[in-house]
């Protein structure tokens, strides 16, 4: 059973970056692609983009595109989450999720089975 | 971009309870729609996705319908263990927008 095992809490200054790391163990890494999703205190889910591993593609949120990149190492089987230019607003807790598909006739079908237990970013001066 | 509404966005119920959280488009999306729950402090938990298939081990008084711009979800006999906070998301296949609604907290009533 897949695991996905996600850095420690940071605290960041306004203006810094932070990167999260997200480790998977007991399953197939490359065969699925990794979403990152943050939740900020009392808020809901926001989607920020993803990765797939074995073509080492990412999409992203148009909301992020500029300050986020994803990336992932096969050999250690961790996808990244590194957002920069850090404003409060960002305090969140940061998730990974494995994202899959199924095949249907119209296309294919995704999906987040797998969620990282969170990390948990405090942006403050 | 593709938005999605959800309601309520609160609700109060009891044990046994039949409960229906909508959830709606602003385009179609045909049966690119997952459901997730979560309670405090953990991660969301997939319930439901491509509208309709249950996930494995997730149990049967869950269900989803829907398609194009309009999604239920239904639990059809509320248990303690199911208070929590729902989500529906869209995952259109092209391009990736895999957004979240806003969500639904069922309360004990």
């Amino acid at each position: 059973q897949v695991q996905l095992v996600q850095s420690g809490a940071e605290v960041k200054k306004p203006g810094s970056s932070v990167k999260v790391s997200c480790k998977a163990s007991g399953g197939t890494f490359s065969s699925y692609a990794i979403s990152w999703v943050r939740q900020a205190p009392g808020q809901g889910l926001e989607w920020m983009g993803r990765i797939i591993p074995i073509l080492g593609i990412a999409n992203y949120a148009q909301k992020f595109q500029g300050r986020v990149t994803i990336t992932a190492d096969k050999s250690t089987s961790t996808a990244y989450m590194e957002l920069s230019s850090l404003r409060s607003e960002d305090t969140a807790v940061y998730y990974c999720a494995r994202t899959g598909e199924v095949q249907g006739p119209k296309g294919y079908y995704y999906y987040m089975d797998v969620w990282g237990k969170g990390t948990t970013v405090t942006v403050s001066s | 971009d593709i938005q999605l509404t959800q309601s309520p966005s609160f609700l109060s119920a009891s044990v046994g309870d039949r409960v229906t959280i909508t959830c709606r488009a602003s385009q179609g999306i045909s049966s690119y729609l997952a459901w997730y729950q979560q309670k405090p402090g953990k991660a969301p938990k997939l319930l439901i996705y491509a509208a309709s298939t249950l996930q494995s081990g997730v149990p049967s008084r869950f269900s989803g319908s829907g398609s194009g711009t309009e999604f239920t979800l239904t639990i059809s006999s509320l248990q303690p263990e199911d208070f929590a906070t729902y989500y529906c998301q869209q995952l259109n296949s092209y391009p990736p927008g895999f957004t979240f609604g806003p969500g639904t907290k069922v309360d004990i009533k």
